[in-house]
Protein backbone atom coordinates (compact mmCIF):
# COMPACT_ATOMS: atom_id res chain seq x y z
CA UNK A 1 0.00 0.00 0.00
CA UNK A 2 1.04 3.30 -0.83
CA UNK A 3 1.50 5.50 2.32
CA UNK A 4 1.23 9.19 2.25
CA UNK A 5 2.26 10.71 5.43
CA UNK A 6 1.66 14.09 6.44
CA UNK A 7 3.78 15.45 9.72
CA UNK A 8 0.56 16.72 11.61
CA UNK A 9 -3.45 16.87 11.63
CA UNK A 10 -3.89 19.66 13.25
CA UNK A 11 -1.89 22.87 13.59
CA UNK A 12 -2.18 26.25 15.17
CA UNK A 13 -0.16 29.06 14.74
CA UNK A 14 0.32 32.68 14.87
CA UNK A 15 0.22 35.77 12.18
CA UNK A 16 3.56 35.97 10.80
CA UNK A 17 4.85 32.82 12.11
CA UNK A 18 6.82 30.75 9.36
CA UNK A 19 5.36 27.32 8.98
CA UNK A 20 6.59 23.93 7.57
CA UNK A 21 4.08 21.50 6.65
CA UNK A 22 5.99 17.90 6.10
CA UNK A 23 4.91 15.11 3.98
CA UNK A 24 6.76 11.76 2.85
CA UNK A 25 6.31 9.34 0.81
CA UNK A 26 7.07 5.32 0.65
CA UNK A 27 6.32 4.63 -2.58
CA UNK A 28 9.76 5.78 -4.63
CA UNK A 29 6.61 7.87 -6.67
CA UNK A 30 8.77 10.85 -8.73
CA UNK A 31 5.61 13.42 -8.49
CA UNK A 32 4.87 15.24 -5.20
CA UNK A 33 2.24 17.84 -4.55
CA UNK A 34 0.46 20.48 -2.71
CA UNK A 35 -2.97 21.37 -2.59
CA UNK A 36 -5.07 23.35 -0.13
CA UNK A 37 -9.01 22.77 -0.21
CA UNK A 38 -11.45 25.89 1.02
CA UNK A 39 -15.22 25.28 0.92
CA UNK A 40 -16.66 26.07 -2.61
CA UNK A 41 -13.25 26.32 -3.97
CA UNK A 42 -12.11 22.83 -4.38
CA UNK A 43 -8.73 21.54 -4.73
CA UNK A 44 -6.21 24.20 -5.48
CA UNK A 45 -2.83 23.40 -6.25
CA UNK A 46 0.18 25.26 -4.73
CA UNK A 47 3.33 23.97 -5.89
CA UNK A 48 4.46 21.01 -7.16
CA UNK A 49 7.48 18.54 -8.04
CA UNK A 50 8.53 16.09 -10.55
CA UNK A 51 12.25 15.30 -8.78
CA UNK A 52 14.63 15.97 -6.28
CA UNK A 53 15.20 19.84 -5.84
CA UNK A 54 12.63 20.63 -8.72
CA UNK A 55 9.74 22.87 -8.19
CA UNK A 56 7.26 24.10 -10.13
CA UNK A 57 4.80 27.03 -9.46
CA UNK A 58 0.96 25.85 -9.29
CA UNK A 59 -1.97 28.10 -9.21
CA UNK A 60 -1.87 29.93 -5.94
CA UNK A 61 2.21 29.63 -5.24
CA UNK A 62 1.95 33.18 -3.36
CA UNK A 63 2.97 33.56 0.00
CA UNK A 64 3.97 30.07 0.16
CA UNK A 65 7.80 27.67 -1.33
CA UNK A 66 8.74 24.42 -0.85
CA UNK A 67 11.58 22.35 -0.37
CA UNK A 68 12.29 18.70 -2.37
CA UNK A 69 15.55 17.74 -1.07
CA UNK A 70 15.11 13.80 -1.03
CA UNK A 71 12.96 12.29 -3.19
CA UNK A 72 10.48 10.79 -0.68
CA UNK A 73 10.00 14.17 1.66
CA UNK A 74 8.29 17.43 0.13
CA UNK A 75 7.77 20.29 2.21
CA UNK A 76 5.51 22.95 2.16
CA UNK A 77 6.57 26.52 3.81
CA UNK A 78 4.49 29.57 4.61
CA UNK A 79 7.23 32.10 5.01
CA UNK A 80 4.99 34.46 7.16
CA UNK A 81 1.59 32.80 7.91
CA UNK A 82 -1.36 35.01 7.85
CA UNK A 83 -5.04 34.14 8.41
CA UNK A 84 -6.16 33.81 4.79
CA UNK A 85 -4.15 30.47 4.63
CA UNK A 86 -6.31 28.83 7.33
CA UNK A 87 -7.19 25.83 5.10
CA UNK A 88 -6.85 21.90 4.64
CA UNK A 89 -3.56 21.46 3.19
CA UNK A 90 -2.99 18.31 0.93
CA UNK A 91 0.04 16.17 0.20
CA UNK A 92 -0.37 13.97 -2.75
CA UNK A 93 2.02 11.45 -4.72
CA UNK A 94 2.32 9.51 -7.85
CA UNK A 95 4.38 7.53 -10.52
CA UNK A 96 5.10 9.03 -14.03
CA UNK A 97 5.22 4.72 -14.84
CA UNK A 98 1.56 4.05 -13.91
CA UNK A 99 -1.19 6.79 -14.58
CA UNK A 100 -3.09 5.76 -11.47
CA UNK A 101 -3.42 9.24 -10.40
CA UNK A 102 -2.70 10.46 -7.13
CA UNK A 103 -2.79 9.25 -3.40
CA UNK A 104 -3.27 11.65 -0.89
CA UNK A 105 -1.87 12.07 3.27
CA UNK A 106 -4.62 12.36 5.26
CA UNK A 107 -4.70 16.33 5.26
CA UNK A 108 -3.30 18.92 7.38
CA UNK A 109 -5.59 21.26 9.14
CA UNK A 110 -3.74 24.33 9.59
CA UNK A 111 -5.32 27.49 11.60
CA UNK A 112 -3.86 30.31 11.58
CA UNK A 113 -4.93 33.47 14.41
CA UNK B 1 -14.68 28.51 -17.92
CA UNK B 2 -13.55 26.15 -15.20
CA UNK B 3 -11.35 23.23 -16.65
CA UNK B 4 -13.08 20.62 -14.54
CA UNK B 5 -17.31 21.12 -13.89
CA UNK B 6 -19.19 19.38 -11.62
CA UNK B 7 -22.67 20.05 -10.10
CA UNK B 8 -21.99 20.59 -6.42
CA UNK B 9 -25.14 19.10 -5.50
CA UNK B 10 -26.73 18.01 -3.18
CA UNK B 11 -27.97 15.17 -5.30
CA UNK B 12 -30.53 12.84 -2.76
CA UNK B 13 -31.00 9.26 -3.64
CA UNK B 14 -32.59 6.54 -1.89
CA UNK B 15 -31.10 3.49 -0.78
CA UNK B 16 -30.99 1.02 -3.41
CA UNK B 17 -31.22 3.47 -6.22
CA UNK B 18 -28.17 3.96 -8.65
CA UNK B 19 -26.63 7.51 -8.16
CA UNK B 20 -25.27 9.18 -11.77
CA UNK B 21 -22.82 12.03 -10.79
CA UNK B 22 -21.54 13.77 -13.50
CA UNK B 23 -18.20 15.61 -14.93
CA UNK B 24 -17.65 17.97 -17.80
CA UNK B 25 -14.02 19.15 -19.04
CA UNK B 26 -12.88 21.86 -21.54
CA UNK B 27 -9.20 20.77 -22.22
CA UNK B 28 -9.75 18.00 -25.35
CA UNK B 29 -6.07 17.10 -24.90
CA UNK B 30 -7.05 15.29 -21.76
CA UNK B 31 -6.20 11.51 -21.50
CA UNK B 32 -6.76 9.97 -18.01
CA UNK B 33 -9.70 10.40 -15.83
CA UNK B 34 -10.13 9.88 -12.48
CA UNK B 35 -13.10 9.82 -10.29
CA UNK B 36 -12.00 10.04 -5.81
CA UNK B 37 -14.66 9.90 -3.09
CA UNK B 38 -13.95 12.04 -0.04
CA UNK B 39 -15.97 11.40 3.54
CA UNK B 40 -16.10 14.63 5.94
CA UNK B 41 -12.92 15.76 7.08
CA UNK B 42 -11.10 13.41 4.99
CA UNK B 43 -8.74 13.18 2.20
CA UNK B 44 -10.03 12.05 -1.26
CA UNK B 45 -9.69 8.48 -2.45
CA UNK B 46 -9.35 6.64 -5.38
CA UNK B 47 -12.39 5.03 -6.29
CA UNK B 48 -12.07 4.75 -10.20
CA UNK B 49 -10.02 5.78 -13.45
CA UNK B 50 -10.88 5.38 -17.18
CA UNK B 51 -8.78 6.45 -20.00
CA UNK B 52 -10.71 4.65 -23.00
CA UNK B 53 -14.38 5.72 -24.39
CA UNK B 54 -16.83 3.76 -23.03
CA UNK B 55 -17.87 1.91 -19.52
CA UNK B 56 -15.75 0.55 -17.09
CA UNK B 57 -17.18 -1.39 -14.27
CA UNK B 58 -15.56 -2.02 -10.59
CA UNK B 59 -18.64 -3.65 -8.59
CA UNK B 60 -21.09 -1.38 -7.69
CA UNK B 61 -18.88 1.45 -9.46
CA UNK B 62 -19.40 2.33 -13.62
CA UNK B 63 -17.21 4.93 -15.14
CA UNK B 64 -18.51 6.48 -18.37
CA UNK B 65 -16.26 8.20 -20.81
CA UNK B 66 -17.21 10.01 -23.73
CA UNK B 67 -14.33 12.16 -25.59
CA UNK B 68 -16.43 13.51 -28.04
CA UNK B 69 -18.59 15.25 -25.61
CA UNK B 70 -15.79 15.88 -23.16
CA UNK B 71 -18.21 14.22 -20.49
CA UNK B 72 -17.16 11.56 -17.74
CA UNK B 73 -19.62 10.51 -15.31
CA UNK B 74 -19.68 8.13 -12.51
CA UNK B 75 -22.45 5.35 -11.74
CA UNK B 76 -23.24 3.60 -8.32
CA UNK B 77 -25.78 1.12 -7.99
CA UNK B 78 -27.61 -0.06 -4.98
CA UNK B 79 -26.33 2.87 -3.50
CA UNK B 80 -25.81 2.61 0.33
CA UNK B 81 -25.79 5.60 2.88
CA UNK B 82 -22.16 4.28 3.37
CA UNK B 83 -21.66 6.01 -0.03
CA UNK B 84 -22.60 9.39 1.27
CA UNK B 85 -19.70 11.85 0.43
CA UNK B 86 -18.19 14.29 -1.64
CA UNK B 87 -17.13 12.44 -5.30
CA UNK B 88 -14.52 14.68 -6.96
CA UNK B 89 -13.73 14.42 -10.90
CA UNK B 90 -10.56 14.94 -12.23
CA UNK B 91 -8.73 14.88 -15.03
CA UNK B 92 -5.21 14.33 -16.58
CA UNK B 93 -3.64 17.57 -18.30
CA UNK B 94 0.12 17.95 -18.79
CA UNK B 95 2.65 15.90 -17.40
CA UNK B 96 0.58 13.95 -14.77
CA UNK B 97 -0.88 16.90 -13.24
CA UNK B 98 -4.68 16.34 -12.23
CA UNK B 99 -6.92 19.29 -12.51
CA UNK B 100 -9.83 18.62 -10.15
CA UNK B 101 -13.62 19.74 -10.28
CA UNK B 102 -15.05 20.95 -7.10
CA UNK B 103 -17.19 17.94 -6.46
CA UNK B 104 -20.71 16.74 -5.95
CA UNK B 105 -22.06 15.95 -2.69
CA UNK B 106 -24.34 12.94 -2.79
CA UNK B 107 -26.81 11.84 0.02
CA UNK B 108 -28.07 8.22 -0.01
CA UNK B 109 -31.26 8.93 2.41
CA UNK B 110 -32.59 5.41 4.13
Amino acid sequence: DVKVTQSSRYLVKRTGEKVFLECVQDMDHENMFWYRQDPGLGLRLIYFSYDVKMKEKGDIPEGYSVSREKKERFSLILESASTNQTSMYLCASSTIYKDYGYTFGSGTRLTVV
Amino acid sequence: QKEVEQNSGPLSVPEGAIASLNCTYSDRGSQSFFWYRQYSGKSPELIMFIYSNGDKEDGRFTAQLNKASQYVSLLIRDSQPSDSATYLCAVTGTASKLTFGTGTRLQVTL
